[in-house]
């Protein structure tokens, strides 16, 4: 079965933390992204990925930044969480450089207090 | 710019049919759905790319109107496991995709 692995199901983080959520495939599809939603404004891309240390920035880059060492894996790092970041944060993976397709992690609740 | 769907909310009884609508200003290269569960990530259903295909996935089918730049999904003969959010995303020929802001499906017995 094909998986879309993140680390943590619930984070809670203090503003100004340094914050890593990870997410690693199984499908050795070559492009993963980052997404965040949040209600009413739904979900919005923030970085992606379509080669090992290769990144394109999404709609909503500003405060995120993301790490892709190996194929199967893709980090965001929050450089210095805000209250303002606080959401659930969902990984995928897709066969479609342009994005769709998706399989999604199961995502990563995160709390900046 | 991101695709409208309609409506934003539907209830229907067990049994009944609805269909939502996904509809884009731009030109369409392909159009996904996506259903969301409460507290689960979204999880995809189909893809249409532009032809005016149909799909379907267990009861759940759909139409690509490439001319109208529109795609609608049907739910047929609802089922409780069919509640959720449905979204659509659509990829434009300029390779943006975008999702919409979807739509809130609920069943009752």
């Amino acid at each position: 079965d094909v998986k879309v692995t993140q680390s943590s199901r619930y984070l809670v983080k203090r503003t100004g933390e340094k914050v890593f959520l990870e997410c690693v495939q199984d499908m050795d599809h070559e492009n993963m992204f980052w997404y965040r939603q949040d209600p009413g404004l739904g979900l919005r891309l923030i970085y992606f990925s379509y080669d090992v240390k290769m990144k394109e920035k999404g709609d909503i880059p500003e405060g995120y930044s993301v790490s892709r060492e190996k194929k199967e894996r893709f980090s965001l790092i929050l450089e210095s969480a805000s209250t303002n970041q606080t959401s659930m944060y969902l990984c995928a993976s897709s066969p479609y450089r342009q994005g769709g397709g998706y399989t999604f992690g199961s995502g990563t609740r995160l709390t900046v207090v | 710019q991101q695709p409208v769907q309609s409506p934003q909310a539907v209830i229907l009884r067990e049994g009944e049919d609805a269909v939502i609508n996904c509809s884009s200003s731009k030109a369409l290269y392909s159009v996904h759905w996506y259903r969301q569960k409460h507290g689960e990530a979204p999880v995809f259903l189909m893809i249409l790319l532009k032809g005016g295909e149909q799909k379907g996935h267990e009861k759940i089918s759909a139409s690509f109107n490439e001319k109208k730049q529109q795609s609608s999904l049907y739910l047929t003969a609802s089922q409780l496991s069919y509640s959720g959010t449905y979204f659509c995303g659509t990829s434009d020929s300029w390779g943006k995709f975008q999702f919409g802001a979807g739509t809130q499906v609920v069943v009752t017995p």
